[in-house]
């Protein structure tokens, strides 16, 4: 089992839809989490940090679920800028970072 | 303000060919990463370094891949000799390391491409 999954996509939305990305980890030690957005053929860059009690940045919202080990990211009023590959991502409490593969994101007119 | 610089940002070599890939983190921080991705595997950790020393260099595939940090301004990633399987984007990070977790956000730089022919 890998130690970060989440579904690869692509999801394919038009303008204004509201999309929404799950994640499953699997160390229950895990610490803090993150989401990371990569577009294409450049590096990943922080999205959002993700906190226990839920967080919203504009557009984005991030949910943490300890029990059920499980992040999500919500994008309402999708634009095309939003289009990219969003990467889920755990720390354990280490100096490490543990990456999901990402799920793609195609906005579309 | 700089981010992290890596350089070549493109390397076509061949197969059996050192390569050495080069990288700036940001002035300041104390940690330092590299990565390797491809479509099949993703994003995975290949070494990391606190304070220019190698903490754990479990991900690098075999000896063919090394890593040396001498300061706190440049590390260097080198593969000999280099194989096609190889082939892939090698990304460094850096971060400040103080301690708290929820501030463990690494920062990357554009990448290199490399393929090996």
């Amino acid at each position: 089992r890998k130690e970060v999954e989440q579904d690869p996509g692509p999801f394919n939305v038009p303008e204004g839809a509201t999309v929404a990305f799950n994640c499953t980890y699997s160390n229950s030690a895990s610490q803090s989490f993150f989401w990371y957005r990569q577009d294409c053929r450049k590096e990943p860059k922080l999205l959002m940090s993700v906190y226990s009690s839920g967080n919203e940045d504009g557009r984005f919202t991030a949910q943490l679920n300890r029990a059920s080990q499980y992040i999500s990211l919500l994008i309402r009023d999708s634009k095309l800028s939003d289009s990219a590959t969003y990467l889920c991502v755990v720390n354990d409490n280490t100096d490490k970072l543990i990456f999901g593969t990402g799920t793609r994101l195609q906005v579309f007119p | 303000d700089a981010g992290v610089i890596q350089s070549p940002r493109h390397e076509v070599t061949e197969m059996g060919q050192e390569v050495t890939l080069r990288c700036k983190p940001i002035s300041g921080h104390n940690s330092l990463f590299w990565y390797r991705q491809t479509m099949m595997r993703g994003l995975e950790l290949l070494i990391y370094f606190n304070n220019n020393v190698p903490i754990d260099d479990s991900g690098m595939p075999e000896d063919r891949f090394s890593a040396k940090m001498p300061n706190a301004s440049f590390s260097t990633l080198k593969i000999q000799p280099s194989e096609p399987r190889d082939s892939a984007v090698y990304f460094c990070a850096s971060r400040l390391r103080t301690g708290g977790v929820s501030k463990n956000i690494q920062y990357f730089g554009a990448g290199t491409r490399l393929s090996v022919l």
